[in-house]
């Protein structure tokens, strides 16, 4: 089955700063690698995603790379803001069969220093 | 995005006593969702497939007897915790997936967190 690694464990920025978490994935099949941020207490909300026919996709600070030779993923964060601070997932799924099933990493927590 | 509601948020019970956390899918259909444990400072481990209509897939190692999963429509699934012990306190969480197969956006509710005592 798929087997989803990611790092660093925690990260600690200075505002203003760029966070990079990283992830790799195992199983070539995976096509959809989702990114979630969880807040102390809360359920996760995705907050990008990205598709293997694509290598990189942004919404404003946050952006998200795609290898597909590598088998790795990232989630790049620009001009980290306090209320960035969470843990974040990376998470994959493969194509084919029925179901939807997510392979999650181990998560991040990111701290944003004021 | 699509909305996945889930309650209650917070349940304090008496060992021994089940306890039943309902998920819905608010603005979408859902055939299947998927319900998760989270313990302190870790990852989200899958526990049960949830399939409307039909009996719902378990992962290794989790007991079906003790975790009832119950999807008798295409917007809600419950998870019953049966004869709770302190063990089994923990974060639960559902998810349910919208969009067609290829496409489809997983979306989860906000936790449950379960205290037995």
């Amino acid at each position: 089955g798929e087997n989803v690694e990611q790092h660093p464990s925690t990260l600690s920025v200075q505002e203003g700063d760029s966070a990079v978490i990283k992830c790799t994935y195992s199983d070539s099949a995976s096509n959809y690698f989702p990114w979630y941020k969880q807040e102390l207490g809360k359920g996760p909300q995705l907050i990008i995603d990205i598709r293997s026919n694509v290598g990189e996709k942004k919404d404003q600070r946050i952006a998200v790379t795609l290898n597909k030779t590598a088998k790795h993923f990232s989630l790049h964060i620009t001009e980290t803001q306090p209320e960035d601070s969470a843990v974040y997932f990376c998470a994959a799924k493969a194509s084919g069969g029925s179901n939807y099933k997510l392979t999650f990493g181990k998560g991040t927590l990111l701290t944003v220093n004021p | 995005g699509a909305v996945v509601s889930q309650h209650p948020s917070r349940v304090i019970c008496k060992s021994g006593t089940s306890v039943k956390i309902e998920c819905r899918s608010l603005d979408f259909q859902a055939t299947t969702m998927f319900w998760y444990r989270q313990f302190p400072k870790q990852s989200l481990m899958l526990m049960a497939t949830s399939n409307e209509g039909s009996k719902a897939t378990y992962e290794q190692g989790v007991e079906k007897d003790k975790f009832l999963i119950n999807h008798a429509s295409l917007t809600l699934s419950t998870l019953t915790v049966t004869s709770a012990h302190p063990e089994d306190s923990s974060f639960y969480i559902c998810s349910a997936p919208s969009g067609v197969l290829a496409k489809n956006i997983q979306y989860f509710g906000a936790g449950t967190r379960l205290s037995v005592l």
